[in-house]
């Protein structure tokens, strides 16, 4: 089963913050999170592992609840190099490996 | 090369026409993804090769899509009597090790039309 992403889109003024979340109906061993520019291939973010991971660089930063199968990208003070697709991609414990359908980030300055 | 590469980058097809897409990994990678990417919506994931072995192909959505990696490196997609839903951008993927729980680096994608 596909992952579920929210929100679907949303528009920022430079600086502000966002969260994008990430939630599955499966039990999740790991949650890897890509940054897809328009007509370009997906670029890895991060990933974490079952355990309650939380990760950062820079000023992106990721958790992951494994009991609420739920994962979180958080973005703080965003740039406009920020802009494009989320994508956050699921792991379960049987070893399936799915994607949700995006969450679109504008940043405008 | 440095990074994960694809060939052609755009394949127009005819309705009918068979195609072949490349993919060259990251020179010792041992897994290699391929997922369909439809416009507006994440990739789907469609096989999974660990060295030479394809150890899932579970996403292949016919029996027109056939995968191989004889070498255990370059892997070529086929699709044969390609029809207008196989309209997409393919994106290739391999990661060091075995398994889907590795960080996975994506190829530029080619872009199929078929008319």
């Amino acid at each position: 089963q596909q992952p579920v992403q929210s929100p679907q889109a949303v528009i920022l003024r430079e600086g502000e913050d966002a969260v994008i979340n990430c939630s599955s109906s499966k039990a999740l061993y790991s949650v890897h999170w890509y940054r897809q520019k328009h007509g370009e291939a997906p670029v890895f973010l991060m990933i974490l592992l079952k355990g309650g991971e939380q990760k950062g660089h820079d000023k992106i930063s990721a958790s992951f609840n494994e009991k609420k199968q739920q994962s979180s990208l958080y973005l703080t003070a965003s740039q406009l190099s920020y802009s494009g697709t989320y994508f956050c991609g699921t792991v379960t414990n049987a070893g399936k490996s799915t994607f949700g359908d995006g969450t679109t980030l504008t940043v405008k300055p | 090369g440095a990074g994960v590469s694809q060939s052609p980058r755009y394949k127009v097809a005819k309705r009918g026409q068979d195609v072949a897409l490349r993919c060259d990994p990251i020179s010792g990678h041992v897994s290699l993804f391929w997922y369909q990417q439809a416009l507006g919506q994440g990739p789907e994931f469609l096989t999974y090769f660990q060295n030479e072995a394809q150890l899932d192909k579970s996403g292949l959505p016919s029996d027109r899509f056939f995968a191989e990696r004889p070498e255990g490196s370059v892997s070529t997609l086929k699709i044969q009597r390609t029809q207008q839903e196989d309209s997409a951008v393919y994106l290739c993927a391999s990661s060091v090790v075995g398994g889907y729980q590795e960080t996975q680096y994506f190829g530029p994608g080619t872009r199929l039309l078929v008319l």
